[in-house]
């Protein structure tokens, strides 16, 4: 079974861009959340998308969005950036029961 | 919301020695506590979990134990290799709900 895919895994964008990072979870998981990882504030979590809905959210500004597709795929959004925004967004793949997360390696996002 | 703190944030052992990180939760309600080990470059891993109705759960190095009362829970590993350098998160959650990680702990096993 293939794991959790995110892509890009590397980005550089410059800050007032937007952003858009994928993630396809494990097949037949319908939970998928994101996490911005960075050295200081450690994992936060962001969203939770299940069966194309946000069930959950994190204290993030609304430049951060989300979605979730048909086929359990999800995309996460940054707009307007920011250099804070640099860090490691890692997103996890729940199954049955969505207490068990299983994280992608991550997409690496670098605001210039 | 869950608050989740997690001592110490880093630890330095030797090879074969044992090492216990703790980490305490705010929400009585959390029910299911996870571990995770994030090697350099990847992704956190799952690498044992711990529901509410448990007290103590064992996988060959690495042992859980809860304590629901004082809301705290400890990853034990023995026997320690250098191969178990990572950083290491714990995690809480109820139900259904998002989970919250603790800030990790860095560590390291000299050989």
């Amino acid at each position: 079974k293939a794991g959790v895919t995110q892509t890009p895994r590397y980005l550089i964008k410059t800050r007032g861009q937007q952003v858009t990072l994928s993630c396809s979870p494990i097949s037949g998981h319908r939970s998928v959340s994101w996490y911005q990882q960075t050295p200081g504030q450690g994992l936060q979590f962001l969203f939770e998308y299940f069966s194309e809905t946000q069930r959950n959210k994190g204290n993030f500004p609304g430049r951060f969005s989300g979605r979730q597709f048909s086929n359990s795929r999800s995309e996460m959004n940054v707009s307007t950036l920011e250099l804070g925004d640099s860090a490691l967004y890692l997103c996890a793949s729940g199954g049955q029961g969505r207490t068990e997360a299983f994280f992608g390696q991550g997409t690496r996002l670098t605001v210039v | 919301g869950e608050n989740v703190e997690q001592h110490p944030s880093t630890l330095s052992v030797q090879e074969g020695d044992s090492a216990v990180i703790k980490c305490t939760y705010s929400d009585s309600a959390s029910n299911y506590f996870p571990w995770y080990k994030q090697e350099l470059g990847k992704g956190p891993q799952l690498i044992i979990d711990i529901r509410s109705n448990v007290g103590e759960k064992k996988d060959q190095r690495i042992a859980v134990t809860l304590n629901k009362t004082a809301k705290h829970f400890s990853l034990h590993i023995t026997e320690t290799q250098p191969e178990d350098s990572a950083v290491y998160f714990c995690a809480a959650s109820i139900g259904d709900n998002d989970m919250r990680f603790g800030a990790g702990t860095r560590l390291t096993v000299k050989p």
